[in-house]
């Protein structure tokens, strides 16, 4: 089945350790995108992408890094410069193209705790 | 810069009685708007969404939502709640290709 495969579902750190999120879609998408989930904050963007190789700063991107090297692949680092990294980070797509333009769709989530 | 409001962080319910989760976006051209639930530790799911083909739009799970141009309002209902129902919901509003969430509304389902 079509989806969005985010790894690991669980990740913990230890202060000034990077750690990489997987996000992986099989939905033939071109946009990517990446939220920070916290609690009684909704959703706020960390990085997305609309093509291949090319990737913008959302409202949070200080501490983050991405890549976008393959269409099917965003992968997120969270470096150590990020203040307060433990969060709930949902990674998403969006077809720009056909019939179903418009609605992101969203992986399972990873969560990160800084030990 | 797109806003989306989502009045009452936690609403209750009883089993059985209506649904009335309220959103209030601002926009100046006609939006693309969305719903979405999201059970503890998993993602988000696509409710329903409203692409300006019909201003009462019907989603899964028996859940709908009305568009009110004049009350910049994407307010969503369902007549009789399910325990299953019981997870947090969350607005949005599609401008470009940026997507602005609400904070969310937790809804608990009474027995």
């Amino acid at each position: 089945d079509g989806g969005i495969t985010q790894s690991p579902k669980y990740l913990f750190r230890k202060e000034g350790q990077n750690v990489t999120l997987s996000c992986e879609q099989n939905l033939n998408h071109d946009a990517m995108y990446w939220y920070r989930q916290d609690p009684g904050q909704g959703l706020r963007l960390i990085y997305y992408s609309q093509i291949v190789n090319d990737f913008q700063k959302g409202d949070i991107a200080e501490g983050y890094s991405v890549s976008r090297e393959k269409k099917e692949s965003f992968p997120l680092t969270v470096t150590s410069a990020q203040k307060n990294p433990t969060a709930f980070y949902l990674c998403a797509s969006r077809d720009r193209q056909g019939a179903n333009t418009g609605e992101l769709f969203f992986g399972e989530g990873s969560r990160l705790t800084v030990l | 810069a797109q806003s989306v409001t989502q009045l009452g962080s936690h609403v209750s319910v009883s089993e059985g009685a209506l649904v009335l989760l309220r959103c209030n976006y601002s926009s100046s051209v006609p939006p693309y708007l969305f719903w979405y639930v999201q059970y503890p530790n998993q993602g988000l799911q696509l409710l329903l969404k409203y692409t300006s083909a019909a201003t009462l739009v019907k989603g899964i799970n028996g859940f709908e939502a009305e568009f009110k141009k004049s009350e910049t309002s994407f307010h969503l209902t369902k007549p009789s709640a399910h325990m299953r129902d019981a997870a947090e919901y969350f607005c949005a509003v599609r401008s470009g290709n940026q997507f602005y969430f609400g904070t969310g509304t937790s809804l608990t389902v009474i027995p």
